[in-house]
């Protein structure tokens, strides 16, 4: 069965800096999709940025990023120039095929001013 | 607009007592599914539906029920919730494409349950 380990269950980083949330996964497939979901206080989860694993190229969404090494089953998520919107519960995920995404225990980052 | 739409958002209910939390979505999608979600543990599936009148457990299934007789529509049921149900719930629905490039989840806004 697939794994998906946060070790970081909290995170705090100063306004305007940067800070690299962690994931690692386990999984014998070899195409499959990881993602970050961004979780406010009002719960929403809300999609932050996708990878797909055939893809070398790690992907980036404005101020987001990932470093992808599918070797050694990594998905770290890098925030930069935080803002206190940033402040919330992250989620890293994995779908395999069309079976059910697997999540994280998540990780809290708080931005302080 | 495009969403999922569950109902309630809270609900604090009494040992034994069944009830049900709605879900709805206007989206055509194929994939509907229920996940609850409890501090260190993300986000756990309990039940997923690949379409109309086809269900099937995902990790945690113990305790509930689902029911998929129309494509939009996937309520959970608790036939007698149970202090360990206290949770945070949410449903999600998704096309079922050939390849995971269309596997865009969108979620409902949650559900509160507190079982006392």
């Amino acid at each position: 069965a697939q794994t998906v380990t946060q070790s970081q269950p909290e995170m705090s980083v100063q306004e305007a800096e940067t800070v690299t949330l962690s994931c690692t996964y386990d999984t014998s497939e070899s195409d499959y999709y990881l993602f970050w979901y961004k979780q406010p206080p009002s719960r929403q989860m809300i999609l932050v940025i996708r990878q797909e694993a055939y893809k070398q190229q790690n992907a980036t969404e404005n101020r987001f990023s990932v470093n992808f090494q599918k070797a050694a089953k990594s998905f770290s998520l890098k925030i930069s120039d935080s803002q206190l919107g940033d402040a919330a519960m992250y989620f890293c995920a994995y779908i395999y095929a069309g079976n059910m995404l697997t999540f994280g225990g998540g990780t809290r980052l708080m931005v302080k001013p | 607009e495009a969403q999922v739409t569950q109902n309630p958002r809270y609900l604090i209910t009494v040992t034994g007592k069944k009830l049900t939390v709605t879900c709805s979505q206007n989206m055509n999608h194929e994939y509907m599914s229920w996940y609850r979600q409890d501090p260190g543990l993300g986000l756990r599936q309990i039940y997923y539906s690949m379409n109309v009148e086809v269900t099937d457990k995902g990790d945690v299934p113990e305790g509930y029920k689902v029911s998929r007789k129309e494509k939009r529509n996937f309520p959970l049921i608790l036939e007698s919730p149970s202090p360990n149900q206290t949770s945070l719930y949410f449903c999600a629905s998704s096309f079922r494409g050939p390849t995971p490039s269309n596997y865009g989840y969108t979620f409902g806004s949650g559900t509160r349950l507190t079982v006392v």
